[in-house]
């Protein structure tokens, strides 16, 4: 079993839609979550991190974490083609160490 | 603010040569970089954690005596592919963070390809 897994998509939403990108992980010591974008060709770049059980929410990105089900999930509300790109989970455990799935690619049609 | 910079951007190299790649934080002090390798289609596989002042922390699997780091500087990291070979073409990127800091902060990337 891999350390952090997403399913590698691809992912197509239309404009406009929401989209839904999962990820799971192993270790029940994980702190902290993160989720990166990365479009082909660049380094990712870091879309929103969470903490704490819930919801967090920063413009059109939401990030869920259920700690008890080693779950975390980015919604992104009003697709854009622009969001096309792979979408990294990345945990961290206290060790600072960040492991990373695998990524989705996600595809927005105009 | 929290940017990082690598150089070079993009490196061509015969076999058997070494290659020398710069990650630098512009404005702030790393505390600690990190190392990452990225084949086509795969995920960022961390290579090395390196923290100022100290011998970086390689990670199983990954030959520290081929890929030689220094991290001398708070705001310069160095990773050295030695007699690269065409199997590590690849795209190398760093990241930074300081103490406390729980995101990492990338580079750019350096894509190299070894002939």
């Amino acid at each position: 079993q891999k350390e952090v897994e997403q399913n590698s998509g691809p992912l197509s939403v239309p404009e406009g839609a929401i989209a839904s990108l999962n990820c799971t992980y192993s270790d029940r010591g994980s702190q902290s979550f993160f989720w990166y974008r990365q479009y082909s060709g660049k380094s990712p770049e870091l879309i929103m991190f969470i903490y704490s059980n819930g919801d967090k929410e920063d413009g059109r990105f939401t990030a869920q974490l259920n700690k008890a089900s080693q779950y975390v999930s980015l919604l992104i509300r009003d697709s854009q083609p622009s969001d096309s790109a792979t979408y990294l989970c990345a945990v961290n455990t206290n060790a600072g160490k960040s492991t990373f799935g695998d990524g989705t690619t996600l595809t927005v049609k105009p | 603010g929290a940017v990082v910079s690598q150089h070079p951007s993009r490196v061509i190299c015969k076999s058997g040569t070494s290659v020398k790649i710069e990650c630098r934080s512009l404005d702030f002090q790393a505390t600690t970089m990190f190392w990452y390798r990225q084949f086509p289609k795969q995920s960022l596989m961390l290579m090395a954690t390196s923290n100022e002042g100290s011998k970086a922390t390689y990670e199983q699997g990954v030959e520290k005596d081929k890929f030689l780091i220094n991290h001398a500087s708070l705001t310069l990291s160095t990773l050295t592919v030695t007699s690269a070979h065409p199997e590590d073409s690849s795209f190398y990127i760093c990241s930074a963070n300081w103490q406390g800091q729980e995101t990492q902060y990338f580079g750019p990337g350096t894509r190299l390809l070894v002939l």
